[in-house]
């Protein structure tokens, strides 16, 4: 059972700190990485994607990938109010008829 | 900026009436997904199509569940009788042809079903 775990928080954190939620998969084979943001009432926004180790930055948003580890996360700095929001992480295999296994997602709160 | 288009928004219908979602992809997206979400949970795929083909549609309850893209571009998904365990968010995505492990998938606004 491939699988893709993350922390359901919530979160809670100060305008302008740093967030950090994580994600973890299963599947070894696994290839190509999606955080999400998912505002209360609405559909998923793809906000990162990231393919191999390292780290990828966008604006405020970093998304770190560790395949030898098996995990992936963001992190996202100066944190506004308008971050509050549930995250979701995706994970894709190629030969997975490029279907994704989906997190359950992080629910993060950003205080003013 | 090019965008899945899903209509209706919202939907409120009766168990055992019939509902029909529709979904545009992003013009030139070969593979489509429906996927149904209940609240804090995350997206549950319930058939994807790669062009006009069903490629999965292991979790569609295919006794009341049918869907269907028969150009290859937009798609419908029908439910046939709803019951009071449907009410939940249905979301169409998309993504685009490409090689490789790169299956980023775009959403439409999704469609809110409460059935009553």
């Amino acid at each position: 059972q491939k699988e893709v775990e993350q922390n359901s928080g919530p979160l809670s954190v100060p305008e302008g700190a740093i967030a950090s939620l994580n994600c973890t998969y299963s599947d070894r084979g696994s290839q190509s990485f999606f955080w999400y943001r998912q505002y209360s009432g609405k559909s998923p926004e793809l906000i990162m994607s990231i393919y191999s180790n390292g780290d990828k930055e966008d604006g405020r948003f970093t998304a770190q990938l560790n395949k030898a580890s098996q995990y992936v996360s963001l992190l996202i700095r100066d944190s506004q109010p308008s971050d509050s929001a549930t995250y979701l992480c995706a994970v894709g295999n190629a030969g997975n008829n490029r279907k994704l296994i989906w997190g359950l997602g992080t629910s993060l709160a950003v205080n003013p | 900026e090019a965008e899945v288009a899903q209509s209706p928004r919202y939907k409120i219908t009766e168990k055992s009436q019939a509902v029909a979602f529709w979904c545009d992809p992003i013009s030139g997206h070969a593979t489509l997904y429906w996927y149904r979400q209940i609240l804090g949970q995350g997206p549950e795929l319930l058939v994807q199509f790669q062009d006009e083909s069903v490629v999965d549609d292991s979790q569609l309850p295919k006794d009341r569940f049918s869907a269907e893209r028969l150009k290859g571009v937009d798609s419908t998904l029908k439910i046939q009788p709803a019951e009071l365990g449907d009410s939940a968010m249905y979301l169409c995505a998309s993504s685009p042809r490409r090689a490789g492990g790169y299956n980023e998938q775009f959403f439409g606004p999704g469609t809110r079903l409460t059935v009553l």
